[in-house]
């Protein structure tokens, strides 16, 4: 079973347009982040969220908006795309912000 | 600014060598350190974690080992195959502060058959 999906793995769109990225967690753990990760490889924190504190990167525009129905989920919402924003966007989660993070797949985002 | 970064962006290893991944960090305030494996078209894989206390810690084929003194932190991969082939991250968590890893900038090892 995946420990950590996220859909869709690829996504092209067109810039000015919204989209939506989904993550799920099986592993019960309690905070979530979103990374995401340039064609260099540099992995950046964006947010990290569980259901007491939102701690945003204050270099993240604020097109970007995590968005969390429950626990197990941590959606990214990107408004107003841009052709800067092509990355692949990792969501990870862990039992508690101290512990170890696991990944998932990553969402290719590609804005043309 | 303090940064985590490594020395050597691609390394090539033949199959069964020994493998030596270098990490310089720059802030002392940094406790907890991890290494991080991603193989293409997968998301970054834990490997092993050492905190400030250690200098060394071993894990299967790996060891990790934290020099303080010089903000240097190593991954060696003995006896290196081919499916060690990937990216490789350091991380460093600064004690106190917001418990988020910093990555660096990754090495690319590339293990020949």
């Amino acid at each position: 079973d995946t420990a950590v999906s996220q859909t869709p793995k690829y996504l092209v769109t067109q810039m000015g347009n919204d989209k939506s990225i989904k993550c799920e967690q099986n592993l019960g753990h309690d905070t979530m982040y979103w990374y995401k990760q340039d064609s260099k490889k540099f992995l950046k924190i964006m947010f990290s969220y569980n259901n007491k504190e939102l701690i945003i990167n204050e270099t993240v525009p604020n097109r970007f908006s995590p968005k969390s129905p429950d626990k197990a989920h941590l959606n990214l919402h990107i408004n107003s795309l841009e052709l800067g924003d092509s990355a692949v966007y990792f969501c990870a989660s862990s039992q508690s912000r101290a512990e170890t993070q696991y990944f998932g797949p990553g969402t290719r985002l590609l804005v043309l | 600014g303090e940064s985590v970064g490594l020395h050597l962006p691609t390394l090539s290893v033949q199959e069964g060598d020994n493998s030596i991944i270098n990490c310089a960090y720059s802030n002392s305030a940094s406790d907890y350190f991890i290494w991080y494996k991603q193989e293409s078209g997968k998301g970054p894989q834990f490997i092993i974690d050492i905190r400030s206390n250690m200098d060394k810690r071993q894990g299967q084929r790996v060891t990790v080992l934290l020099n303080k003194t010089v903000k240097h932190l190593s991954l060696q991969i003995a006896a290196t195959q081919p499916g060690d082939s990937a990216v490789y991250f350091c991380a460093e968590r600064r004690a106190g502060g917001s418990y988020i890893p910093t990555f660096g900038r990754g090495t690319s090892l590339i293990v020949h058959p």
